[in-house]
């Protein structure tokens, strides 16, 4: 079956540095790969998309590698602010209107 | 204002009553989507909809069901609740055009049942 796997613990790190958060999957050939922002008590919200064919996206400070060999994203989050502390969800599709599929999320805190 | 809100945001019952969770959206999106979140287990769908003749189950679709009164409003109802159901319910939309199946999310509700 279908498995995402994303760190279940939490990542913390200091204000300024990188955050480097990853999602692999297996059993999935995905044609895209989505990294949604969640905040407690709050919906998912949408961040930054990656194609199949694409190896980096950059959105400002965010940037998203997608490895479709080692079956692996990684989002990176540069110049890191204690407002950038969330959960972090990565949600595979196949396009062409078929359901996202979640990972479980990483909770990112950023410490002064 | 929200493109997408959901009632309530709070609900406590008990088990065996029924229960009905309301969600509306402005994005004029097709697609919606019913999912609910527990700890550790991640997101997982409940029931889509692609129009309102069109109703899907999705992966956890057994103990609810769901109504796609128009466009814009999608119902998901709990008919006799049990402790096992509490969790944060999302809806969530799609656009028809949309290609990348980016989803947007409402503000959830958070369900206790006793």
């Amino acid at each position: 079956s279908q498995k995402i796997e994303q760190n279940s613990e939490a990542l913390n790190i200091q204000e300024g540095k990188t955050a480097t958060l990853t999602c692999n999957y297996t059993n999935y050939s995905p044609a895209y790969l989505q990294w949604y922002r969640q905040d407690p008590g709050r919906g998912p919200v949408f961040l930054l998309l990656i194609r199949e064919n694409e190896k980096e996206k950059r959105k400002e400070r965010l940037k998203v590698t997608f490895d479709t060999t080692l079956k692996q994203s990684l989002f990176h989050i540069t110049a890191s602010q204690p407002a950038d502390s969330a959960t972090y969800l990565c949600a595979l599709s196949t396009g062409g209107g078929n359901k996202l599929t979640f990972g479980t999320g990483t909770q990112l805190k950023v410490e002064l | 204002d929200a493109d997408v809100t959901q009632t309530p945001r709070n609900r406590i019952t008990k088990t065996g009553k029924r229960i009905m969770l309301e969600c509306s959206q402005t994005k004029g999106h097709d697609r919606m989507y019913w999912y609910r979140q527990d700890p550790g287990l991640g997101l997982r769908l409940i029931y889509y909809s692609f129009d309102v003749k069109d109703i899907n189950k999705g992966e956890i679709s057994d103990g609810y069901s769901v109504s796609r009164q128009a466009q814009a409003k999608f119902s998901l109802s709990l008919e006799s609740a049990i402790p096992n159901q509490t969790a944060l319910y999302f809806c969530a939309t799609r656009g028809k055009a949309e290609s990348t199946d980016t989803q947007y999310f409402g503000p959830g509700t958070r369900l206790t049942v006793l």
